[in-house]
Order: structure tokens, then C-alpha cells, then sequence
């Protein structure tokens, strides 16, 4: 069964904590990713990577960073936390695509943490 | 109800060929379109097709039109890093005279 995992589900801290957000997935997916998701917002790429200690920003990467040392793990991390970054935390995985094949591009989510910075 | 409906997220190697799909809901659909955002910038229209069509070729792009399985597909041939970008599948509803946009798929290029 494919799994991807969060560290938490629910999280409180406080401003200018850092926090740090963990991804597990046990596919062997080359692809992660970290979204948040807001009332009305949608889901919002913060930051993908394509391969180990590779990254790359997505739509709102400002006030985080990520790092992936190992294939099976992404970490999402808040510097120094802020209220706005208050919100739903979902990490995803995919296969990698070569020759761009449709069809195994599929994302896998996990269930998401619940991030409240008071 | 009206719904298009995309993957978020293709990598593909330089060279060779992207294909992005896109499936929607409403039959009555006159136009399907094809929009390309890249970073920064708004939405650029890349192609579109009429629903009595069922393939249109612009160079390197490819559109193909299901319209029994509501399928919509862009494909890229010999794909570069100027082609990595934000792709968004519409669905122009004659009936309401509206666009219907779909989440958009992030094309990746990998190095």
C-alpha cells in the first residue's frame, strides 16, 4: 500500500519558534512536495524537490525552507514562525516521469498537519 | 456540474515529450483551451480547439480532443527548459458564456 506520512497531525507554537514539518513516503517516489491549504486559497505549492538534496520553490516559498537529505524524507521548515503561517500542511509524493509518460504522474498525499502559531 | 480536472504536478527529461492531461465534465463545452503561466508573468494563451475537432497540431504542440471520454491533451514534443511553466486546461461554456479553468499542472524540466 502506498503511504506517505506526517510527523504530526496537529502542531502548536508559537511566533518565532522554528518548527519543523517531517515527510515520510515509503514509494521510493523521486518527487516531493509541500503544500498548505487555506479557506478559499486552494492548495499552494511552497516547495518541491525532484531528487535528493534537490529543490526548488514553488508559488509562496517565502518564510520556509526544506530539505531532503535521504529519498524517503522532505522536512518543511518555518524559521521563525508566524501567525500567517497558521494553516493546513500537506506533503505529497509522485514517480518521476521520464520520457514524460502520462499516466504515473499521480500524486500522493499525506494527511496533512494542522499548523496553529499563536 | 461544470469541473476540469488536471494533474498538478510532470516532470520530463529535455528532449523529450510532455503530455498533460485534462478531463471535463460539461458536454456542451464549444471551446477547449490551452493557457501557459510562467513564473511571474499572467496567463498566455497557447491554443485552443474547436469541440468539432478532434486533434490540432501548432508546431511543436499537440492538442488532442476525446470528446466521448471528455478528454482534453497537450503534448510537447522535444520539450525545453523555456517550455517549464504552469499549464491550465479551459472549457469555454456557451450556455453560461463563461471559462472554466482548471488547478493547472506544474511542467517540470529536470536537469
Amino acid at each position: 500500500d502506498v503511504k506517505v506520512t506526517q510527523s504530526s497531525r496537529y502542531l502548536v507554537k508559537r511566533t518565532g519558534e522554528k518548527v519543523f514539518l517531517e515527510c515520510v513516503q515509503d514509494m521510493d517516489h523521486e518527487n516531493m512536495f509541500w503544500y498548505r491549504q487555506d479557506p478559499g486559497l486552494g492548495l499552494r505549492l511552497i516547495y518541491f524537490s525532484y531528487d535528493v538534496k534537490m529543490k526548488e520553490k514553488g508559488d509562496i516559498p517565502e518564510g520556509y525552507s526544506v530539505s531532503r537529505e535521504k529519498k524517503e524524507r522532505f522536512s518543511l521548515i518555518l524559521e521563525s514562525a508566524s501567525t500567517n503561517q497558521t494553516s493546513m500542511y500537506l506533503c505529497a509524493s509522485s514517480s518521476r516521469l521520464a520520457g514524460g509518460v502520462s499516466g504515473d504522474n499521480e500524486q500522493f498525499f499525506g494527511p496533512g498537519t494542522r499548523l496553529t502559531v499563536l | 456540474g461544470e469541473d476540469v480536472e488536471q494533474s498538478l504536478f510532470l516532470s520530463v527529461r529535455e528532449g523529450d515529450s510532455s503530455v498533460i492531461n485534462c478531463t471535463y465534465t460539461d458536454s456542451s463545452s464549444t471551446y477547449l483551451y490551452w493557457y501557459k503561466q510562467e513564473p511571474g508573468a499572467g496567463l498566455q494563451l497557447l491554443t485552443y480547439i474547436f469541440s468539432n475537432m478532434d486533434m490540432k497540431q501548432d508546431q511543436r504542440l499537440t492538442v488532442l480532443l476525446n470528446k466521448k471520454d471528455k478528454h482534453l491533451s497537450l503534448r510537447i514534443a522535444d520539450t525545453q527548459t523555456g517550455d517549464s511553466a504552469i499549464y491550465f486546461c479551459a472549457e469555454f461554456l456557451n450556455r453560461d458564456d463563461k471559462i472554466i479553468f482548471g488547478k493547472g499542472t506544474r511542467l517540470h524540466i529536470l536537469p
